[in-house]
């Protein structure tokens, strides 16, 4: 049972470009969460999703910042027009359900040049 | 006021040495977390504790509910230890993870 998949693992991205992660989680789970971990700081919470729901974004920035979970495919942050400031690790962990265990995928890594 | 307190930030220790890295909660929870941050970046989930005890290899993790307080023990400690060490709660079942700001756990040879 292959873990949580993240890609790419490095994306590097000019001021006012997209940038778009995605996030395979651990089969059978159908449950996603994106963290994001600013240089020096601690993770912080971003968004919550089920498969074709949003169940909290209160940790999402207003703008620029959206994310998805279809019903076929992996989640997708994605951040228009990219700022320095969102430079940054972006995580995704996933969770069965059945249990509230959040398994980690091993990050992407952002940098805004 | 961080919901979610760690101490020590940083520690360093002696090959061998019993190392223990405290945190505390300010908000009632369904569980806790402990996980590992290695130099790379990779996050691994060590514990989730509700109550009592946890016991993984030389890995060991308590909480007192009544004291919001968890405490994450490595007996034995070994340089390949070294990595922050990162206690997040959640209040109630599948709801986002808290975190802590980190401990970064130095073991020296």
């Amino acid at each position: 049972n292959a873990g949580v998949m993240q890609n790419p693992r490095h994306l590097v991205r000019r001021r006012g470009q997209e940038a778009r992660l995605r996030c395979s989680p651990m089969k059978g789970h159908s449950h996603v969460y994106w963290y994001r971990q600013l240089p020096e700081e601690g993770l912080k919470f971003m968004v919550y999703l089920q498969k074709e729901n949003i169940i909290d974004e209160s940790g999402m920035p207003k703008e620029r910042f959206s994310a998805e979970f279809p019903k076929e495919g992996p989640s997708i942050l994605r951040i228009q027009q990219v700022v320095r400031g969102d430079s940054a690790a972006y995580f995704c962990a996933s969770s069965p359900g059945t249990t509230t265990e959040q398994y980690f995928g091993p990050g992407t890594r952002l940098t805004v040049t | 006021k961080n919901e979610v307190e760690q101490s020590p930030q940083n520690l360093t220790a002696q090959e061998g040495e019993f190392i223990t890295i405290n945190c505390s909660y300010s908000v009632g929870i369904s569980a806790l977390h402990w996980l590992q941050q290695h130099p790379g970046g990779g996050i691994v989930s060590l514990f989730m504790l509700s109550s009592g005890k946890k016991k993984h290899g030389r890995l060991i993790a308590t909480i007192n509910i009544q004291e919001k307080h968890s405490s994450l023990h490595i007996t034995a400690s070994h340089p390949r230890d070294s990595a922050v060490y990162i206690c997040a709660v959640e209040r109630s079942g599948n709801t986002p993870l808290v975190f802590g700001k980190g401990t970064r756990l130095s073991v020296i040879a």
